[in-house]
């Protein structure tokens, strides 16, 4: 059983549409990240939501933190074939002691 | 510099042959080290995380050890392979709780 619930897992669209991908727990979190990684590398950082409710833009990427902190959603406009990769949330419980645990992840691919 | 060097980058092992990942970071001291594994369809399993010297908590696997011999190395160990222990891990580093986790190239396993 995953902490962190990450859907859909897959998907694919056509360049210019616009998608939104979910991070759900039962658990509380003190913050979440949320990283895009390239296949073979490290995943990225793109940003952290601390408080409940928080909306963060990103360029063309919007985060959003649920109001109980035990979401948060990814919304990606006008996608590019650029956005293509793996998108992961992450995030440590409150009282975790540490413990970052991520998500499984979103494969999306950006097709031109 | 938030460097994170992790070697080998590519590793070929048989079954029940041992097993040395290394980690070494720059730039900061006293940080949380974490080893994870990434495997298909299985998303970033926290396997062990030391929040200093000689101090490892570990999450998952009963074939699989880490340590740490000085405040910016972590190692990961095994004295017998298995097969299922192939993956792409990555080790990742976090000054304290709270704060964005940094992770190094990755090393690939495969077990044959």
């Amino acid at each position: 059983t995953q902490l962190l619930e990450q859907s859909p897992q897959f998907l694919s669209i056509q360049e210019g549409e616009n998608l939104t991908v979910y991070c759900n727990s039962s658990s509380v979190f003190s913050s979440l990240q949320w990283y895009r990684q390239e296949p073979g590398e490290g995943p990225v950082l793109l940003v952290t939501v601390v408080t409940g409710g928080e909306v963060k833009k990103l360029k063309r990427l919007t985060f959003q933190f649920g109001d109980a902190r035990k979401d948060s959603s990814l919304h990606i406009t006008a996608a590019q074939p650029g956005d293509t990769g793996l998108y992961l949330c992450a995030g440590e419980p409150t009282g975790g002691y540490q413990k970052v645990t991520f998500g499984i992840g979103t494969k999306l691919q950006v097709i031109p | 510099s938030q460097t994170i060097h992790q070697w080998p980058a590519t590793l070929v092992q048989p079954v029940g042959s041992p097993l040395s990942l290394e980690c070494t970071v720059e730039g900061t001291s006293n940080p949380n080290l974490y080893w994870y594994r990434q495997a298909a369809g299985r998303g970033l399993q926290l396997l062990f995380y030391s929040v200093g010297i000689g101090q490892i908590s570990s999450e998952v696997p009963q074939n699989l050890s880490a340590s740490r011999p000085q405040d910016r190395q972590f190692i990961l160990s095994s004295k017998k392979l298995l097969l299922s222990d192939s993956g792409f891990y990555l080790c990742a580093r976090r000054k304290g709780s709270g704060n964005t986790i940094y992770f190094g190239e990755g090393s690939w396993l495969t077990v044959v």
